[in-house]
């Protein structure tokens, strides 16, 4: 149903890089509506982490980066820690369907 | 501290209607700078939105297109809260539902404040 595309999971080592695409279409991501980050732990609801595409809400650790590229978007995670072993979602607005739209999520393994 | 406290059933039979409600503390659900939405997760469907309403001189609702037909979302503003309400559920609609404040950004809307779900199964 989702119609952002994510890999299912990412993994790294402890203090490693890993990057999270986010593929979407000329009626969301490419019509230049912004992408959104979100990090779900088990058994909790989403929580934003980057918004209009790179921008950090405080209290979020600057190793969460974002980018926006035509029609995908990144989430870049520097120096992995344990604690960002979850859930991750991007999210934007589809002209198309005159609605917001998620990614398919992809989790995140500290190995 | 803003918070989000969500209430209702958590068991729906078949065919029946849904009804969830969002208690806002620390906001109004009048605010002209945001607007109050459901999501709901389920594994066959991932994250989806369903609507939202806000105001903005007058009250607007907009919905998605895969429920629009059964869906309403309503604000209280007696009770500073908003609600959802689903028509003519099936197993599918089976889901833990969200509602979620919506923040205006220049080009989209982000969601910034979750309540902590509801897991509403749909069964007889």
């Amino acid at each position: 149903q989702s119609v952002l595309t994510q890999p299912p999971s990412v993994s790294g080592a402890p203090g490693q890089r890993v990057t999270i695409s986010c593929t979407g279409s000329s009626s969301n991501i490419g019509a230049d509506y912004d992408v959104h980050w979100y990090q779900q732990n088990p058994g909790t609801a989403p929580k934003f982490i980057i918004y209009g595409n790179g921008n950090r809400p405080s209290g979020v650790p600057d190793r969460f980066s974002g980018s926006k590229s035509g029609t995908s978007a990144s989430l870049a995670i520097s120096g992995l820690q344990a604690e960002d072993e979850a859930d991750f979602y991007c999210q934007s607005y589809d002209s198309s369907l005159s609605g917001f739209v998620f990614g398919t999520g992809t989790k995140v393994t500290v190995l | 501290q803003v918070q989000l406290q969500q209430s209702g059933p958590g068991l729906v039979k078949p065919s029946q209607t849904l009804s969830l409600s969002c208690a806002i503390s620390g906001d109004s659900v009048s605010s002209n700078s945001a607007a109050w939405n459901w999501i709901r997760q389920s594994p066959s469907r991932g994250l989806e939105w369903l609507g939202r309403t806000y105001y903005l001189s007058k009250w607007y609702n907009e919905y998605a297109v895969s429920v629009k037909s059964r869906i309403t979302v309503n604000p209280d503003t007696s009770k500073n809260q908003f609600s959802l309400q689903l028509n003519s559920v099936t197993p599918e609609d089976t889901a833990v539902y969200f509602c979620a404040r919506g923040a205006s950004w220049p080009r989209g809307w982000y969601f910034d404040l979750w309540g902590r779900g509801t897991l509403v199964i749909v069964s007889s």
